[in-house]
């Protein structure tokens, strides 16, 4: 099975401020990665997923922007934060090979407060 | 685009009764995967169950299964002899099975809360 770390695990910035959420999967190769993100007391949305090193697939226009440097990490980023930025956010893989991807594994989560 | 919709967006059962969540989903392919989590107050994100779409048979774990009805792009939630410890958000989720390319693509979630 595979390990998703995140961090950090909580953060307060304030509005305007930049944003840098880290992802890193441990137990596996050239996973598929996702963001998402979850409002309080809402769903999961989807921000962004990748397919591979430098392969960006964006769901929802905003003000964020996501890079995958190498293999195993996928990075969140902001240039300028706003409060609707607030929330929880979600580093997700799928476990095994290309095509038997059989359970989703999670992070442990950010949360973001934006004051 | 594939899409997850749970029409429930919260629902109550008396401890020990069965409680079934909703769920359904809309997709063009004919195999992929289908799973239930389970979110605590914690916000960790368990998983509760899956169901291939090629699998005709009904995914059970224990006090928890799946009434899958594909044509009817249909994936319900049974939970039986309901414990205090259910009590959590759920989703479900869609992921496709053979697209590299693919997402996985929750519904907005349930809130079950049991009563004692």
């Amino acid at each position: 099975s595979q390990t998703i770390h995140q961090w950090p695990a909580t953060l307060v910035q304030p509005v305007g401020s930049p944003l840098s959420l880290e992802c890193t999967v441990e137990g596996t190769s050239n996973p598929n990665l996702y963001w998402y993100r979850q409002a309080a007391g809402r769903g999961l949305q989807l921000l962004f997923y990748s397919v591979g090193i430098g392969q960006i697939s964006s769901e929802v226009p905003q003000n964020l922007s996501a890079s995958r440097p190498q293999d195993r990490q996928f990075i969140l980023s902001s240039k300028k934060l706003l409060l609707s930025d607030s929330g929880f956010y979600l580093c997700a893989s799928p476990g095994g090979a290309q095509g038997s991807g059989n359970t989703i594994y999670f992070g442990e989560g950010s949360w973001l407060t934006v004051v | 685009a594939q899409t997850v919709t749970q029409s429930q967006p919260e629902m109550s059962v008396q401890e020990a009764e069965t409680v079934t969540l909703s769920c359904t989903y809309d997709t063009s392919e004919s195999d992929y995967y289908l799973f239930w989590y389970k979110q605590p107050p914690s916000r960790q994100m368990i998983l509760v169950i899956r169901q291939e779409a090629y699998k005709q048979q009904n995914a059970t774990e224990n006090r928890f299964s799946v009434n899958f009805q594909k044509a009817a792009k249909s994936f319900s939630l049974k939970i039986s002899d309901s414990q205090l410890g259910d009590a959590a958000m759920y989703f479900c989720a869609y992921r496709s099975f053979f697209n590299r390319d693919d997402k996985i693509i929750f519904g907005k979630g349930t809130r079950l809360h049991i009563l004692p």
